[in-house]
Order: structure tokens, then sequence, then C-alpha cells
């Protein structure tokens, strides 16, 4: 069964720094990777996909890796921002039970301190 | 563009009651998905389906059912309300399976 991990699970910095969150699974026989943020309250943004024969997607200042072979994706936003305070959640499709969908780590709450 | 629409946004259930989760999306997408969110359990897909007329069973699918009849709609039913089903339900869509997912706005739903 495919199980996902988010390190850390929250984090506090200031404004201005370069941050890097980790996400690592256990089944590395996956077709992707999906990089979420969610709101306080709200549904779930969609920020990267990574399909499995890339190395990393980039979207203004985030950029995805990913490292199938290790199990193991980074997020990494530049120049971190206020309205970058989220929680930023991973997520990988089922892996051999059968079922389509997608299994989640249990997400990085992220606050940028002004 | 709408999306994906979720109704009601939030709901109080007395327990017993038999509530349906309303889910409609617009992108004429072929995969259609329900997740649960719960604190400290994260997202758990309760059932999904690839198409439409099809259906399948996710990690926690006990107490749920779902129909696909059309691309657009995909509603989620509790048959008998237990309150270990409060939650925030939140429908999702993809182009095809194991495609980029994009998610409703949620439902909460209090069953008391």
């Amino acid at each position: 069964k495919q199980e996902v991990t988010q390190i850390p699970a929250a984090l506090s910095v200031p404004e201005g720094e370069n941050l890097v969150l980790n996400c690592s699974f256990t089944d590395s026989a996956i077709y992707n990777l999906q990089w979420f943020r969610q709101d306080p309250g709200k549904g779930l943004t969609s920020l990267l996909l990574i399909q499995s024969s890339q190395r990393e997607q980039t979207s203004g200042r985030l950029n995805a890796s990913l490292d199938k072979s290790s199990g193991r994706s980074t997020l990494y936003i530049a120049a971190s921002q206020p309205g970058d305070s989220a929680t930023y959640l991973c997520a990988v499709p089922y892996s051999g039970g059968g079922a389509d969908g997608l299994t989640f780590g249990k997400g990085t709450h992220l606050i940028i301190q002004p | 563009i709408a999306g994906i629409t979720q109704a009601p946004t939030s709901q109080i259930l007395a327990a017993g009651r038999r509530m349906t989760l309303r889910c409609t999306q617009d992108m004429r997408h072929n995969a259609m998905y329900w997740y649960r969110q719960d604190l400290g359990l994260g997202l758990r897909l309760i059932h999904y389906s690839n198409t439409a007329g099809t259906t399948g069973k996710g990690e926690v699918p006990d107490g749920y059912s779902v129909s696909r009849a059309n691309t657009d709609d995909f509603p989620l039913t509790l048959a008998s309300a237990v309150p270990s089903q409060t939650s925030v339900y939140f429908c999702a869509s993809g182009e095809q399976p194991n495609t980029e997912a994009f998610f409703g706005q949620g439902t909460r739903l209090t069953v008391v």
C-alpha cells in the first residue's frame, strides 16, 4: 500500500526566504506526483503535476522535483511571501489496490511572517 | 468557468437521516472522485468513477454510495448518517484516471 509522508509538518519563516518542502512515497511505481495548496476552509488548488518521466516542473516561484528511484519529491518556493501561507499537500496515484484516485500526505502547514 | 460545484457548502444532519452530497463538473472530465478530510488523518478516497456508468470503491467506502449516470454529475449518498461521518467532503475530477486532479470547495458535514 502506497504511503506518502511530508516533512516538516509545520514551518514558520520570515518572508523573503527560499523554502524546501519534502514529500516521500513508498512505492516508486507512480504515474505522476501532484502538489496542491489548501487555504483554511477551502478546497485544494493544483500547483504542479510532475509526470513520472520528468525530473522537475516550474510555475512562477515554485519548482517541484521528482526522484522516483528514491521515492522523493521536493517543492521549492523562492522568495516567500505572506500570501504563500497555506497547507501544501503532495499526492500520488494509488498503487496495487485496484482503486483509482490519489494517496495524500498529511501536508506541511506553512506560515510566512511579514 | 465554474469547474467543480459542490452543494451544500455545509450541513448539520441528524444521525440516521439520509443525505446526498451533490457534485457537478463542467469540464467534461471522465474521472471523478469523492474524498473525506479529517484532522490527523488527511484526505482519504471514498469512491471513484473512471467514466460515466462505472464506479469503484476507495479506501473508506463503508456507509457511502455513489452513482454516475452521466459525465457531469457524481452524487455521494449517506444512507443512514452516523457521527463518525462528520467530516469535510471533497469532490474532484480529472480528464482521465491518473491525470491532474481538480477539486471542489468542499462540503462540511456535521452529524449529530
